[in-house]
Formats: structure tokens, C-alpha cells, sequence
């Protein structure tokens, strides 16, 4: 089924750890976003991507790196990991600026 | 201040009832979402409005741009329907990303 499928569903990592969490589109989107979703808040941007081979920091992107080498995949790192980073994340993708958005079905993540 | 405030944060509603969810932004926008999620589940979206009014099934979503004010109605309520409801505004002048309401978390009850 055509979609934004996000592997893995569900990771437990230690402080110190590195993990990369993997957000695929088979739909040739061009942009594609990385969003953490925190309870009593609304979802915050971490990275976006505007085509193949580019990247941009959103809202908050301390502690994460992404990397967009093919069109359809689009990386979001962890290099460190801290307990802060314990979260729901989310990937969407979208054809252009004034389209709809696709997301994944997410992300959830438990730093110990 | 939030830039994307919902209301209310939560909801509590018996089937059939009629609901209606607001949200109200403080930045100029190309376009309003409306989204759903359910409890441990994904993000589906609903609705993307530029102005005026879009009906799907029993949903219907409102837009005044120069309010700055959207609703989200659902007639003949269903306790399938009990999710969290997310506004999203895309600002002029950005890359296509969101800035999301907290949501609104809606229960209804048989």
C-alpha cells in the first residue's frame, strides 16, 4: 500500500546510545519532515527535507541529525542518546508547499 | 502564546450528540489541517482548508481567514469516533511544515 512506513515501531535505548530511525515514502514526495510528539504538547518540528540531497533544521533540532540520499528515505539520527529524547516520533511527507500531508504511524521511543 | 490554540482540550460526549471543536491561529496561513489520532495509533488526516467549507461523511470543517478561526463539527456522534482531533496551520512563507494545536481529546460515549 502506497504510504509513509516508519521502522522501527518501538525502540528502548541507554543514555549514550546511537540508533537511526527509518522513515520510507513510496508516493515521490518531495518534502519530507521529522516530528516529536510530547504529551501536553503539540508536535514539533526537528528536521525537514526539501528534495533529495537537502536538509533543514526545524523548531528543535538539538541532538538529532538526518540525511535525505535517496528521494524516498529520509534518516533521522540519534547520536547521543539522552532521556530527553524519549518520545513519539512521527515522519510525514508531501508533494509540495500547498499539498496534504501523508504521516507515518509513528515512532515511540524510551530513553533509559 | 500558543501560535495554534484548541478548544476544548477535552471532550466528553454521548453517541448521537452533535460536536464541534475550535481552533483559532495567530499567523497568517496557506492552509489549515484538520487531523485525527487515535489512542497508540497514527496520524490521519482529515481536512486541508485554504477558506470556506468541506464536508466528508458525517465531518464538516469550517474556515474564516479573516477571524483567523476554524471548526471541526462531527453530526450524529459515535463512540468510534473518540480520538484526539489536531489543528495544523501552514504559515506563508514556509516549507510545508505544520505548527500543531495540543489537540483536543474526544470520548463518546454509547
Amino acid at each position: 500500500n502506497a504510504g509513509v512506513t516508519q521502522t522501527p515501531k518501538f525502540r528502548v535505548l541507554k543514555t549514550g546510545q546511537s540508533m537511526t530511525l527509518l522513515c520510507a515514502q513510496d508516493m515521490n514526495h518531495e518534502y519530507m519532515y521529522w516530528y516529536r510528539q510530547d504529551p501536553g504538547m503539540g508536535l514539533r518540528l526537528i528536521h525537514y527535507s526539501v528534495g533529495e540531497g537537502t536538509t533543514a533544521k526545524g523548531e528543535v533540532p538539538d541532538g538529532y541529525n538526518v540525511s535525505r540520499l535517496k528521494k524516498q528515505n529520509f534518516l533521522l539520527g540519534l547520536e547521543s542518546a539522552a532521556p530527553s529524547q524519549t518520545s513519539v516520533y512521527f515522519c510525514a511527507s508531501s508533494p509540495g508547499t500547498v499539498d496534504g500531508y501523508t504521516f507515518g504511524s509513528g515512532t515511540r521511543l524510551t530513553v533509559v | 502564546k500558543n501560535e495554534v490554540e484548541q478548544s476544548p482540550q477535552n471532550l466528553t460526549a454521548q453517541e448521537g450528540e452533535f460536536i464541534t471543536i475550535n481552533c483559532s491561529y495567530s499567523v497568517g496561513i496557506s492552509a489549515l489541517h484538520w487531523l485525527q489520532q487515535h489512542p497508540g495509533g497514527g496520524i490521519v488526516s482529515l481536512f486541508m482548508l485554504s477558506s470556506g467549507k468541506k464536508k466528508h461523511g458525517r465531518l464538516i470543517a469550517t474556515i474564516n481567514i479573516q477571524e483567523k478561526h476554524s471548526s471541526l463539527h462531527i453530526t450524529a456522534s459515535h463512540p468510534r469516533d473518540s480520538a484526539v482531533y489536531i489543528c495544523a496551520v501552514r504559515s506563508w512563507g514556509s516549507q510545508g511544515n505544520l505548527i500543531f494545536g495540543k489537540g483536543t481529546k474526544l470520548s463518546v460515549k454509547p
